[in-house]
């Protein structure tokens, strides 16, 4: 069973470079079908798809976020990265890494499994 | 924001039928792009709910049902419940975005 756990610092000041990581267990982040995504939620507000990377290394990030925001792999520890520069209170959200899957004929069967999230503001 | 549009609330009472409208464009739903369903209970990480448009994964209630037409798709629970009450939000991917995928604005099922 597939297992995602999201770390990071809690807070951020205004103009730093908010750095988080989520670590998988219970399988491999280089193998099968398989995109892992981060995707953030502001207080009381709906969710934000902020990007995805594929076990190929290929990446695609939101547009209204593309320059800052950057997502990797690190496959000998087995998880991945989100660095998001810049950061202002807009960026203040609970933070998830989430896993989809695909195939060769269906682009997308949607994200199965979560972390519980990570909670990040950004504060002076 | 987004692209997919969801009416922000819907209520019902337990054992009503009710339905959430997931509406697109031409350049996500209306372009064929799969549309997955997402539940999120109070105080917690979303869960898939339907993946592809009909389909439920393992485990979740066949009371949940998904379909799509045109540039709409649309999420029926049946025999609604208490443990229901949640936000669901809808999911496609956006031609128009460079190769990005959407969420809808979430709606807040109530039940009365």
């Amino acid at each position: 069973q597939v297992r995602l756990q999201e770390s990071g610092p809690g807070l951020v000041k205004p103009s730093q470079t908010l750095s988080l990581t989520c670590t998988v267990s219970g399988g491999s982040v280089s193998s099968g079908y398989y995109y892992w995504t981060w995707i953030r939620q502001p207080a009381g507000k709906g969710l934000e798809y902020i990007g995805r990377i594929y076990t190929s290394g290929n990446t695609y990030h939101t547009p209204s976020l593309k320059s800052r925001v950057a997502i990797s792999m690190d496959t000998s520890k087995n998880q991945l990265s989100l660095r998001l520069t810049s950061v202002t209170a807009a960026d203040t959200a609970v933070y998830y890494c989430a896993r989809g899957s695909y195939s060769s004929t269906v682009l997308c069967y949607g994200m199965d499994v979560w972390g519980h999230g990570t909670t990040v503001t950004v504060s002076s | 924001q987004s692209v997919l549009t969801q009416p922000p609330s819907v209520s019902g009472a337990p054992g009503q039928r009710v339905t959430i409208s997931c509406s697109g464009s031409s350049s996500n739903i209306g372009a064929g792009y799969d549309v997955h369903w997402y539940q999120q209970l109070p105080g917690t990480a979303p869960k898939l709910l339907i993946s592809v448009n009909t389909n439920r994964p393992s485990g979740v209630p066949d009371r949940f049902s998904g379909s799509k037409s045109g540039t709409s798709a649309s999420l029926a629970i049946t025999g609604l419940q208490a443990e229901d009450e949640a936000d669901y939000y809808c999911q496609s991917y956006d031609s128009s975005l460079s190769g990005f995928y959407v969420f809808g604005t979430g709606t807040k099922v109530t039940v009365l």
